[in-house]
């Protein structure tokens, strides 16, 4: 079945940068994007950005521009979000989550499945 | 960017009661590029509703979605236990946004 799992917890230091991996299985994984949303605690959903498995195109929203990339490793089936320069309002849980449908060029498609989160907290 | 406005913020049913969540984007929506999702406690979002009104794999038929432009509905027509969770819209254009959930909890 198709399934994306997710790394382990995470505590960062202010200041520094967190990478987090999302390894897809039970589908051809550079036929479909991956979105990466956050949930700060107690919060609602906050869309991140989305990265073409295909291609590598990418789109991030506004606020995170220059602090975060996401990348693929198409020999592994992973997908990464590197976020720098961590602030305590990053603390929250990361999900990653495919396109439902494939061979997306841009962003614009409804995400199914999700990852099962990661937690990342940042604090001194 | 679209904002999408959800209402109520939360909504106190019983078991076998009919739910009615409602969603309104601040510009029209291309395509009724809308979806719904629910999410419990500790896990991720499921999806349950695409382009407004077309059920996901697997869902039950007492969720169903409507709308198009700027107003959407989800509604659960008698809820189960199960059912009482945070329900998020979402706009899937170029730039994606959520709105910021309702709380369906037990009366």
């Amino acid at each position: 079945q198709v399934q994306l799992v997710q790394s382990g917890a995470e505590v960062k230091k202010p200041g520094a940068s967190v990478k987090v991996s999302c390894k897809a299985s039970g589908y051809t994984f550079t036929s479909y994007g991956i979105s990466w949303v956050r949930q700060a605690p107690g919060q609602g959903l906050e869309w991140m950005g989305w990265i073409s498995a295909y291609n590598g195109n990418t789109n991030y929203a506004q606020k995170l521009q220059g602090r975060v990339t996401m990348t693929t490793d198409t020999s592994t089936s992973t997908a990464y979000m590197e976020l720098r320069s961590l602030r305590s309002d990053d603390t929250a849980v990361y999900y990653c989550a495919r396109d439902f449908l494939p061979f997306a060029v841009v962003v614009g498609n409804w995400f199914d499945p999700w990852g099962q989160g990661t937690l990342v907290t940042v604090s001194s | 960017e679209i904002v999408l406005t959800q209402s109520p913020g939360t909504l106190s049913l019983s078991p076998g009661e009919r739910a009615t969540l409602s969603c309104r984007a601040s510009q029209s929506v291309s395509s009724s590029y809308l979806a719904w999702y629910q999410q419990k406690p500790g896990q991720a979002p499921r999806l349950l509703i695409y382009g407004a009104s077309s059920r996901a794999t697997g869902i039950p038929d007492r969720f169903s979605g409507s709308g198009s432009g700027t107003d959407f509905t989800l509604t659960i027509s008698r809820l189960e236990p199960e059912d009482f969770a945070v329900y998020y819209c979402q706009q899937y254009g170029s730039s994606p946004t959520f709105g910021q959930g309702t709380k369906v909890e037990i009366k």
